[in-house]
């Protein structure tokens, strides 16, 4: 199995409302990554959990709270969200991190949720 | 910091045509680099990548080479399709333990006409 799955592909959730993306991977990575990615933009960097512990977090504002329950899933919870989050969510899984001659660097990209907030 | 400089779009050309879509970057260290692709509606997909200079990555007909003297990693395509469509970027790693840090160039959308 070599793909990032997401759920839901599409949500579309009020202001008031709480929420939660989901991320699985079945090969064996150990690091995963969250980004919001506007449209005609590149991705940006939110967090990166690496052997299921939060290692990196982009100043992102609490209302975005990540979830590493094991080493194939990743959550991201929602709440309290703002119109401008409105974006495309992806995941990705990496062999580790670090090293990148031996290819644990290399991302591999579930295929996004689309969120919009009204 | 690191950072990733790529034409901007969009780059619209016919059928069988040549294409190339200039990359450059600033880092410190040894950084991967990268070219993913992503078709309308779509995550990001790995088009190729080179991990150490003079590096050559390929896939799908397209090419790039790792060139630290001139800090590039140009994409190139001999005779491209209607279905390379899409948006490319452009993108290297910092390489460090504690999370791959990716920076993407800002994307060159790419429409090819029959």
């Amino acid at each position: 199995d070599t793909e990032v799955t997401q759920t839901p592909k599409h949500l579309v959730m009020g202001m008031t409302n709480k929420k939660s993306l989901k991320c699985e991977q079945h090969m064996g990575h150990r690091a995963m990554y969250w980004y919001k990615q506007k449209a005609k933009k590149p991705p940006e960097l939110m967090f990166v959990y690496s052997y299921e512990k939060l290692s990196i977090n982009e100043s992102v504002p609490s209302r975005f709270s990540p979830e590493c329950p094991n080493s194939s899933l990743l959550n991201l919870h929602l709440h309290a969200l703002q119109p401008e989050d409105s974006a495309l969510y992806l995941c990705a899984s990496s062999p580790g991190t670090g090293g990148g001659v031996l290819g644990w660097n290399e991302q591999f990209f579930g295929p996004g949720t689309r969120l919009t907030v009204l | 910091g690191n950072s990733v400089t790529q034409m901007e779009g969009p780059v619209t050309l016919s059928e069988e045509a040549f294409l190339t879509i200039n990359c450059t970057y600033t880092a410190t260290g040894y950084p991967s680099l990268f070219w993913y692709v992503q078709y309308p509606g779509e995550g990001l997909q790995l088009l190729l990548k080179a991990t150490k200079a003079d590096d050559k990555g390929s896939n799908k007909g397209f090419e790039a080479t790792y060139r630290k003297e001139t800090t590039s990693f140009h994409l190139e395509k001999g005779s491209v399709q209607v279905s390379d469509s899409a948006v490319y970027f452009c993108a290297l790693s910092d390489n460090k333990a504690a999370g791959n840090k990716l920076t993407f160039g800002g994307g060159t959308r790419v429409l090819v006409k029959p």
